[in-house]
């Protein structure tokens, strides 16, 4: 069974960083690209960033570019998001998503929650 | 950048009504459109791709069609557990969503 498992949200002041990780399982991990999906609370879906199988091809929204990095180990299975320099817009429920086709998503996380607040 | 814009908002139907929700996209994003489904406070959960293939494990009172620019979500017969809210995605555009609601 395919599963996607999110950590290290939290609370983070404005300008800070935090670094979000995804274990996955069930699945050949080394075989998907990856990405990151993004809610604000209320509001609709936002694409972050998504990876290659092998890390050679990275892409990013306008909205994080330059400030977000996201990143895996396949000998880990696990896929991460280093945000820096954050700010209130950044706040929402940060997914983890198996990509299978044209950015299509077919496996998400339950989600970490990351707030930027003073 | 494509836009894509999801209508109604919201929906006000019955249990046992059908549901036709609308996706339309500012150019052709020729069949590559996928459909999800969220619940509050789970996360989203892929319904279609590729315009009108269900995913896995999807029943058949859901289906997709179009091409091009307009799209459209069809629920045959809505089930209690239907009521929610539908996102549509070309790559990595999202739709504003169309919330299904109880009437």
């Amino acid at each position: 069974e395919v599963e996607l498992v999110e950590s290290g949200g939290g609370l983070v002041q404005p300008g800070g960083s935090l670094r979000l990780s995804c274990a996955a399982s069930g699945f050949l991990f080394n075989r998907y690209w990856m990405s990151w999906v993004r809610q604000a609370p209320g509001k609709g879906l936002e694409w972050v960033a998504n990876i290659n199988e092998d890390e050679t091809l990275t892409y990013y929204a306008d909205s994080v570019e330059g400030r977000f990095t996201i990143s895996r180990d396949n000998d880990k299975k696990s896929l991460y998001l280093q945000l820096n320099s954050v700010r209130a817009e950044d706040t929402a429920m940060y997914y983890c998503t198996r990509v299978f086709s044209a950015d299509q998503n077919d496996y998400w996380g339950q989600g970490t929650l990351v707030t930027v607040s003073s | 950048e494509i836009v894509l814009t999801q209508s109604p908002a919201t929906l006000s139907l019955s249990p046992g009504e059908r549901a036709t929700l609308s996706c339309r996209a500012s150019q052709s994003v020729s069949s590559v459109l996928a459909w999800y489904q969220q619940k509050p406070g789970q996360a989203p959960r892929l319904l279609i791709y590729d315009a009108f293939n269900r995913a896995t494990g999807i029943p058949p009172r859901f289906s997709g069609s179009g091409s091009g620019t307009d799209f459209t979500l069809t629920i045959s017969s809505l089930e209690p557990e239907d009521f929610a809210v539908y996102h549509c995605q070309y790559r990595k555009v999202f739709g504003g969503g169309t919330k299904v609601e109880i009437k």
